[in-house]
């Protein structure tokens, strides 16, 4: 069983598109979280949540919107993509110190 | 804010060369300290944690010793394989709530037979 997973593994879309990422945690953790990888590699928080606190940080755009209909799941809103939102998007979720992560999604904006 | 900053790649190997990778840190408070690896295509993994001041962390023969006075987290191991080939990340979490963590820009490893 995979313990975060996240669907689709790959994206390509066109420019002004809506889209979403689907990340779900089997490990019974309370927080989950979204980061950012570049083309570098350089990989960066967007959000963390748990039941009771979303903590955004603050550079990135509201574009881009966590929505979780439960504990077990931490889905990705973007709107209006635009050519710099490609990057690869990790999901990954603790209870601790330890984060567990997805396979991440590659997302290409054409 | 927290920053960690760590040794530029990529590096290159040869097969049972020793391997030091440097990381250094910036926190406000006392965090944990971690290192990441990312094997080709795949998410990210723990590789090894410690959580206080002379701590260390060690898994797979990699090692890596909190130092408080210097603020580092270097990253050793004694023979690298061709299979350790990967990204390595440096990382930290302040704790207290949100474990999120802060990363190094990473360090691409390529170890050749």
């Amino acid at each position: 069983d995979t313990a975060v997973s996240q669907t689709p593994k790959y994206l390509v879309t066109q420019m002004g598109n809506d889209k979403s990422i689907k990340c779900e945690q089997n490990l019974g953790h309370d927080t989950m979280y979204w980061y950012k990888q570049d083309s570098k590699k350089f990989l960066k928080i967007m959000f963390s949540y748990n039941n009771k606190e979303l903590i955004i940080n603050e550079t990135v755009p509201n574009r881009f919107s966590p929505k979780s209909p439960d504990k077990a799941h931490l889905n990705l809103h973007i709107n209006s993509l635009e050519l710099g939102d490609s990057a690869v998007y990790f999901c990954a979720s603790s209870q601790g110190m330890e984060a567990f992560f997805g396979q991440g999604t590659r997302l290409t904006v054409v | 804010g927290d920053s960690v900053t760590q040794m530029e790649g990529p590096v290159t190997l040869s097969e049972e060369a020793f391997l030091t990778i440097n990381c250094t840190y910036t926190a406000t408070g006392y965090p944990s300290l971690f290192w990441y690896v990312q094997y080709p295509g795949e998410g990210l993994q723990l590789l090894l944690k410690a959580t206080k001041a002379d701590d260390k962390g060690s898994n797979k023969g990699f090692e890596a010793t909190y130092r408080k006075e210097t603020t580092s987290f270097h990253l050793e191991k004694g023979s690298v394989q061709v299979s350790d080939s990967a990204v390595y990340f440096c990382a930290l979490s302040e704790g207290a709530g949100s474990y999120q963590l802060t990363f190094g820009k990473g360090t691409k490893l390529s170890v050749i037979p």
